[in-house]
């Protein structure tokens, strides 16, 4: 699988949006972009994927990056509730075992 | 609706000792995971399933570790003479069929080895 690079760490105050990086620069046509979160003592918990085009839920945001080597996922307003590990994973569309990397540790600050 | 369930949420055990986790994935799901999770660490893949059919075991550290899925529902993993650094919350997820389906996951079983 492909390798994913995230910022081990960021803040947030609460209330603000945040932009989560990751970086895929070897990522191949068939891979997918998906996004999970693990909030503390609880399984990771699916966030939002994509392909090319930026995606929108109800839980967040990804923006894709044109050449595809790059994207970020939004939240568009950080509450304590989102405090938590965010993993950028590369996946191709096969339902393959997901490659965890180390995350980023969002913190939020009231 | 009822999500993964694993039983039991703790297990401690005596090194030597076999122990079997068990693994109650979501009605109508047809792949079922099962991932390692050290702490301060992302979880690590062990073994899947699709329907009864293991389909990669390639993640087992070793062969005191094995799965079951015989039935295509609930699925056991099952450590053999289990050993202190065998000590790790083991998650379970499954998802339903059809590409890209994202994998919901168990609250997990925390193991100890004494």
């Amino acid at each position: 699988d492909a390798k994913t690079t995230q910022p081990n760490s960021m803040e947030s105050n609460e209330e603000e949006p945040v932009h989560l990086p990751c970086n895929h620069s070897t990522i191949s046509g068939t891979d997918y972009i998906h996004w999970y979160r693990q909030l503390p003592s609880q399984g990771p918990e699916y966030v939002i994927h994509g392909l090319t085009s930026n995606v929108n839920n109800r839980m967040a945001s990804l923006a894709i990056a044109e050449d595809r080597k790059s994207s970020t996922l939004i939240l568009h307003r950080a509450t304590l509730r989102d405090a938590a590990v965010y993993y950028c994973i590369l996946r191709t569309p096969l339902n393959t075992p997901l490659v965890f990397g180390k995350g980023t540790r969002l913190s939020v600050i009231a | 609706g009822a999500g993964v369930s694993q039983s039991p949420r703790y297990k401690v055990t005596k090194r030597g000792q076999d122990v079997a986790l068990r693994c109650d994935p979501i009605s109508g799901h047809v792949s079922l995971y099962w991932y390692r999770q050290a702490l301060g660490q992302g979880p690590e893949f062990l073994t899947y399933f699709n329907y009864e059919a293991q389909q990669d075991k390639s993640g087992l550290p070793n062969d005191r570790f094995s799965a079951e899925r015989p039935e295509g529902s609930i699925s056991t993993l099952t450590i053999q003479r289990t050993e202190q650094r065998d000590s790790a919350m083991y998650r379970c997820a499954s998802s339903p069929p059809g590409g890209n389906q994202p994998q919901h996951f168990g609250d997990g079983t925390r193991l100890s080895i004494l």
